[in-house]
């Protein structure tokens, strides 16, 4: 079945230290890759997607992933974290024959300054 | 920048009630969406709507809910009678391409 994975629950980070926030998914083609940010209350906002081409995207608000083929991995990243980046940060996938996404669970990132 | 807006933002009915949760995508997609996130669950995949029609519907899409895009504008969704664990946040999405997906701010829908 398909399903994405986003192993890490809660992250911590210092305001201007790096982050990483690791997606799984599994299924058997390539699918499209997203990343959306819900901050409290709010509704999703898309940060980035992957369709073809190029393994690097880039995104808003400083946020980059990279789609790894072969880690069947999309994670995501930022090399300086601000305080508004607290949020709930979800992976999504799209199968290419479907019209529907997949959620992750979501991990939701804290920031101390 | 264009966003997909949705109304109300905070709906309280009673269990039995028909709601309607509104949404106004932006305006030149061709994919229609709703997704409903139960609290401190996953997002999950409701309906979507292309051409005029439901092109995908998930098994929490059963008869008491419905979809509409009755002026070009709007789209709809309707719940006929409301249970308890339709308690949700409701969100509207549109895209102009299949499988990308811009996210209203969400109906948050407590049934009581």
């Amino acid at each position: 079945a398909q399903s994405v994975t986003q192993p890490d629950i809660h992250i911590t980070v210092s305001e201007g230290a790096s982050l990483e926030l690791r997606c799984n998914y599994s299924y058997g083609a390539t699918p499209y890759l997203f990343w959306y940010v819900q901050s409290p209350g709010q509704g999703l906002q898309l940060l980035l997607k992957y369709f073809s081409g190029d393994t690097l995207v880039q995104g808003i608000k400083g946020f980059e992933a990279e789609f790894k083929r072969s880690q069947s991995s999309f994670n995501l990243r930022k090399p300086s974290v601000h305080w508004s980046d607290a949020a709930e940060y979800f992976c999504a996938v799209g199968p290419y024959n479907t019209d529907k996404l997949i959620f992750g669970t979501g991990t939701r990132l804290q920031v101390f300054p | 920048e264009p966003e997909v807006t949705q109304t109300p933002s905070h709906q309280v009915t009673q269990m039995g009630q028909e709601v309607i949760l509104r949404c106004v995508p932006i305006s030149n997609h061709l994919y229609f969406y709703w997704y409903r996130q139960i609290l401190g669950q996953k997002v999950e995949f409701l309906v979507s709507f292309y051409n005029n029609e439901i092109s995908e519907k998930s098994e929490i899409f059963d008869d008491q809910f419905s979809v509409e895009r009755p002026d070009g504008s709007n789209f709809t969704l309707k719940i006929r009678s409301t249970k308890l664990e339709d308690s949700a946040m409701y969100f509207c999405a549109s895209g102009l391409q299949r499988g990308e997906a811009f996210f209203g701010q969400g109906t948050r829908l407590t049934v009581v």
